[in-house]
Order: structure tokens, then C-alpha cells, then sequence
């Protein structure tokens, strides 16, 4: 059972505009999000993140947004840049087993960004 | 500072066979992790460790095996290779646990059992 989910697998969007990638989850005791975006035949690599005691946190282009009473997030990046393709990564962590567990991943959307 | 790094980056293993995937981090962090990430799926964890001589089950250990005798090596050992192991597998560090420290990740090591 996924407890977190994204459901697009992939996304296109114009260079320039702007890329938003969403991502929702099941476990309520999730207390911190963070997104990571993964090149091919590299490892992820740490974007941003938000703690659940907030709604939104802004980094340069990159915006994650959150809605705790939906269990939903979502990331936007304005404006999408042509290396801004690349797979998304939502993942989630929470005071599970003492804290020290790993993140949880969603499956990931793979974001396209045309000329 | 290289960050994490992992060898081999591949390698094709007969059903049966062992191996152990080499990690080593430079960065002096605590927390040491070991994922998986099965075509078109997230990563999930199979193995974590908290500090040298710390151990602990993720998600998916079955199968493997892991030991942690200092801060920077986090081997991962795969004893009877089997089919459903094919995957990428990833080291990741972080500086504290919880999961609200960065995880820096390695290159991956892709693995193939036929």
C-alpha cells in the first residue's frame, strides 16, 4: 500500500512556464516533506523541503506548497528551465520506529521541459 | 569531499551468488541508509544505521545483510542472488536522522541476477 503517491508519472510543460508537480499521502504521521529530483544514472538530489507546521516554503524558483487536511503537496517551479527535466521525487518522513527510519518515496514524475 | 560514494556502479550476478555493495561516505554523518528502486517505482528502504555497530531493518530487508564498523563504510551483502533483487540500489548519509536532515545520495550501483 503506497502511502505516498504520484499519480502523474510524467509532465510536459513550455520552457518558461510553469512546471506543478503534486503528490498526496496517507499517513498522518508524516510531519516533514521533501522533494528530490534525480538525473539519469545519478543519484537524488535534496531540493526543498517543509515541515507540516507550515503551509509553504520558497527557494529561488522552487516553491513546495502544503495541505495538511487534504494530505496534499505539490511543487512548483517558476520558470521552468530546459535543466529542469529531470524525475521528481515526493518523499515524506515522520516519528515512525524512533524517528530514525529513512524517507518514504512516492513513484516519481518525470518532468519535461520544451523548448 | 567526494560525498557518497558506491562501487560497482554494475553488475550481473548468476542466481545463487553473493556480493556486497560497497559504500563509503566522507562527510562524517551519523546516519547511513540503503535503498532500492525497482523499475518505475520510488526508493525504498532496506537498511539503516544510526552510528558504527548500529544496525536496523527498513522496508524491504529480506535478503540482505548490513554492518556499519565505522562512521564512513556502510556495506551491503547480498547472499543467495535472486531474480527479485534486480534493482538500483542506493547509499544515501545524513547528518542527523528523522528523516528532516538532507540524505545525500550516491551514484547508485545497478544490479542485475539472471
Amino acid at each position: 500500500d503506497q502511502q505516498v503517491k504520484q499519480n502523474s508519472p510524467s509532465l510536459s510543460v513550455q520552457e518558461g512556464r510553469i512546471s506543478i508537480l503534486n503528490c498526496d499521502y496517507t499517513n498522518s504521521m508524516f510531519d516533514y516533506f521533501l522533494w528530490y529530483k534525480k538525473y539519469p544514472a545519478e543519484g537524488p538530489t535534496f531540493l526543498i523541503s517543509i515541515s507540516s507546521i507550515k503551509d509553504k516554503n520558497e527557494d529561488g524558483r522552487f516553491t513546495v506548497f502544503l495541505n495538511k487536511s487534504a494530505k496534499h503537496l505539490s511543487l512548483h517551479i517558476v520558470p521552468s528551465q530546459p535543466g529542469d527535466s529531470a524525475v521528481y521525487f515526493c518523499a515524506a518522513s515522520g516519528i515512525i520506529g524512533g524517528g530514525a527510519d529513512g524517507l518514504t518515496f512516492g513513484k516519481g514524475t518525470h518532468l519535461i521541459i520544451q523548448p | 569531499n567526494a560525498g557518497v560514494t558506491q562501487t560497482p556502479k554494475f553488475r550481473i550476478l548468476k542466481i545463487g551468488q553473493s556480493m556486497t555493495l560497497q559504500c563509503t561516505q566522507d562527510m562524517n554523518h551519523n546516519y547511513m541508509y540503503w535503498y532500492r528502486q525497482d523499475p518505475g517505482m520510488g526508493l525504498k528502504l532496506i537498511y539503516y544505521s544510526v552510528g558504527a555497530g548500529i544496525t536496523d531493518k527498513g522496508e524491504v530487508p529480506n535478503g540482505y545483510n548490513v554492518s556499519r564498523s565505522t562512521t564512513e563504510d556502510f556495506p551491503l551483502r547480498l547472499e543467495l542472488a535472486a531474480p527479485s533483487q534486480t534493482s538500483v540500489y542506493f547509499c544515501a548519509s545524513s547528518r542527523t536522522g528523522g528523516g528532516t536532515d538532507t540524505q545525500y545520495f550516491g551514484p547508485g550501483t545497478r544490479l542485475t541476477v539472471l
